[in-house]
């Protein structure tokens, strides 16, 4: 089945660590989106990347990081620079011109103690 | 620069009443406009997408929505709710041209429904 998977589900982390979520997309998109959820804060847009080796920053991404080595992939990286971690953190692809909508994966909840 | 509000962050209604979600945009092109669902610890799933064909738009599980270009709304409509559409629900609008479009989500609503 084609589709976005995010992993792991849970995470749990001791502060000052870095951690790394992956996303993976086998629809053959273009485009990738990491989001950042908080209770009543919507989602908000860490990175994303339009094509392999290109990524841009969001609205907060300061504290992270990404890579986009191949099409498929685009894994997030939460530094020990970022001041509070603890997030439901969602992954997304987009077939860029072709449609206009995201696919979300099923997220991954990041607790950092 | 593009901005959704979604008025009421949590709305209740009892089964089988009429469901009304509000969400008003900023926009300074014409804009696309989406309704999303979540549902407890999973990823968001497409209820509904405006794309400037006709301005109601029906979605999956009996949802739609009017886009109002003159009070800049795109408020999400059911008219029977059912238990299992308790869940949050996410506005979202685009910009942009091509790969460069980004979606900017509203704050959500949370939608309980009362037996």
């Amino acid at each position: 089945d084609g589709g976005i998977t995010q992993s792991p589900k849970y995470l749990f982390r001791k502060e000052g660590q870095n951690v790394t979520l992956s996303c993976e997309q086998n629809l053959n998109h273009d485009a990738m989106y990491w989001y950042r959820q908080d209770p009543g804060q919507g989602l908000r847009l860490i990175y994303y990347s339009q094509i392999v080796n290109d990524f841009q920053k969001g609205d907060i991404a300061e504290g992270y990081s990404v890579s986009r080595e191949k099409k498929e992939s685009f894994p997030l990286t939460v530094t020990s620079a970022q001041k509070n971690p603890t997030a439901f953190y969602l992954c997304a692809s987009s077939p860029g011109q072709v449609a206009l909508e995201a696919f979300f994966g099923q997220g991954t909840r990041l607790t950092v103690v | 620069a593009q901005s959704v509000t979604q008025l009421g962050s949590h709305v209740s209604v009892s089964e089988g009443a009429l469901v009304l979600l509000r969400c008003n945009y900023s926009s300074s092109v014409p804009p696309y406009l989406f309704w999303y669902v979540q549902y407890p610890n999973q990823g968001l799933q497409l209820l509904l997408k405006y794309t400037s064909a006709a301005t109601l738009v029906k979605g999956i599980n009996g949802f739609e929505a009017e886009f109002k270009k003159s009070e800049t709304s795109f408020h999400l409509t059911k008219p029977s709710a059912h238990m299992s559409d308790a869940a949050e629900y996410f506005c979202a609008v685009s910009e942009g041209s091509g790969s460069a479009r980004q979606l900017t989500f509203g704050s959500g609503t949370q939608l309980t429904v009362l037996p």
